[in-house]
């Protein structure tokens, strides 16, 4: 099992919907959790850290379930420019704090 | 500017033949880290470097060296590359051990015939 897991989609979705998808990790001593966001052949962008409560960025909101070992990720009203690849990333602190990163949801936003 | 330089952003090369990818950043980060990143596998490390002359493996460092001798560098050198490393590569870097925004750079597309 991989270590973090992500559905690789694509998510096919229209102009303005709501898509939600998440990431499951195995280590249950993750501390550390993020969402990158990832242009066709370019180098990734922090999205926004995913904090014990949840938080909340604009169209975006971020989840965390520490019971079930999953992160998820909500984007509202989406937009053509959110087509793109979201990846989860873990760290863990048995693994020296090193990041552990999903392959990416990729997602297409169809107008 | 704050950034993450490399350099080749792309290189064609043969078996065997020695290439060295550079990486600099202007940041003053502590932390800096190679990544490669194939399709289906997600980004995942060779190397990474928590300071000046201290460097440690990742997940994937077979057929790579690395060195830290200033802050701001870090090459990634593959003395005798395989086809197995055409790859897209990364390096990134981070301010320290509890900040972890990563920092890329625009990535280097190698392929080794």
């Amino acid at each position: 099992r991989k270590e973090v897991e992500q559905d690789p989609g694509p998510f096919n979705v229209p102009e303005g919907a709501t898509v939600a998808f998440n990431c499951t990790y195995s280590n249950s001593a993750s501390q550390s959790f993020f969402w990158y966001r990832q242009d066709c052949r370019k180098e990734p962008k922090l999205l926004m850290s995913v904090y014990s409560s949840g938080n909340e960025d604009g169209r975006f909101t971020a989840q965390l379930n520490r019971a079930s070992q999953y992160i998820s990720l909500l984007i509202r009203d989406s937009k053509l420019s959110d087509s793109a690849t979201y990846l989860c990333v873990v760290n863990n602190r048995d693994s020296n704090y090193q990041l552990i990163w999903g392959a990416g949801t990729k997602l297409i936003i169809k107008p | 500017e704050a950034q993450v330089t490399q350099n080749p952003r792309y290189l064609i090369t043969v078996t065997g033949k020695k290439l060295t990818v550079t990486c600099s950043q202007n940041m003053n980060h502590e932390y800096m880290s190679w990544y490669r990143q194939d399709p289906g596998l997600g980004l995942r490390q060779i190397y990474y470097s928590m300071n000046v002359e201290v460097t440690d493996k990742g997940d994937v460092p077979e057929g790579y060296k690395v060195s830290r001798k200033e802050k701001r560098n870090f090459p990634l050198i593959l003395e005798s590359p395989s086809p197995n490393q055409t790859s897209l590569y990364f390096c990134a870097s981070h301010p320290d051990r509890v900040n972890y925004e990563q920092y890329f750079g625009p990535g280097t597309r190698l392929t080794v015939t």
